[in-house]
């Protein structure tokens, strides 16, 4: 697999191998996270979410890992697939003003 | 079951001009969201919709741009004049609400409308 860091625009990987895709939040007051993908001409799509209770949680091929301490989110995509090849955006919500703020994103690129 | 409908998918004009958008939310969904989107940025908040009531419009820019949801469901957003930094793609999401005190209340999109202002 592939590791970024924080907030790289782009991550290029081969199919099959694992991706990581890197977030950092800006409210440490946040209480819920969400990775959301997007692909070329759509609405963004829900992936996987985690409360700020927890460090860790795992999907169907996902997981989303979360770092309170530093403020840090990434998710984690095994098997990377051509369907894979989308922008994904994390998003913070804090908790009672439903306001949902977006990062700028990664855009994924997997090579067959 | 049906998703966020928006319409129409692609809109150009010359600046200046009124355009408006539409809105179809997930039925049910008391909470909708309009958002714009500039290229290769992540989507911003633009309005919120708790049922017929506008709850933030704080990144709204009143001087041009307005939204409604009369009856609590459908929506319009539009924008008079538009001017040229105006092109981006304008998403319309839905939510359930945060009835019951959810924190989960995740949001659906449209796959938005694309505005160019020649």
């Amino acid at each position: 697999g592939e590791s970024v860091g924080l907030h790289l625009p782009t991550l290029s990987v081969q199919e099959g191998d694992n991706s990581i895709i890197n977030c950092a939040y800006s409210n440490s007051a946040s209480d819920y996270f969400i990775w959301y993908k997007q692909e070329s001409g759509k609405g963004p799509q829900f992936i996987i979410d985690i409360r700020s209770n927890m460090d860790k949680r795992q999907g169907q091929r996902v997981t989303v890992l979360l770092n309170k301490t530093v403020k840090h989110l990434s998710l984690q995509i095994a098997a990377t697939q051509p369907g894979d090849s989308a922008v994904y955006f994390c998003a913070e919500i804090l908790y009672n003003n439903n306001d949902m703020r977006f990062g700028a994103g990664t855009r994924l690129t997997v090579k067959p | 079951e049906a998703g966020v409908v928006q319409s129409p998918r692609y809109k150009i004009i010359e600046k200046k001009q009124p355009v408006a958008f539409w809105c179809n939310p997930i039925s049910g969904h008391n909470t909708l969201y309009w958002y714009l989107q500039n290229l290769g940025q992540g989507p911003e908040l633009l309005i919120r919709y708790e049922n017929e009531e506008a709850v933030d419009d704080s990144q709204l820019p009143k001087d041009r741009f307005s939204a409604e949801r009369l009856k609590g469901v459908d929506s319009t957003l539009k924008i008079q004049p538009a001017e040229l930094g105006d092109s981006a793609v304008y998403l319309c999401a839905s939510s359930p609400g945060l009835a019951g005190g959810r924190v989960d209340n995740e949001q659906f999109f449209g796959p938005g409308t694309r505005l160019t202002v020649l």
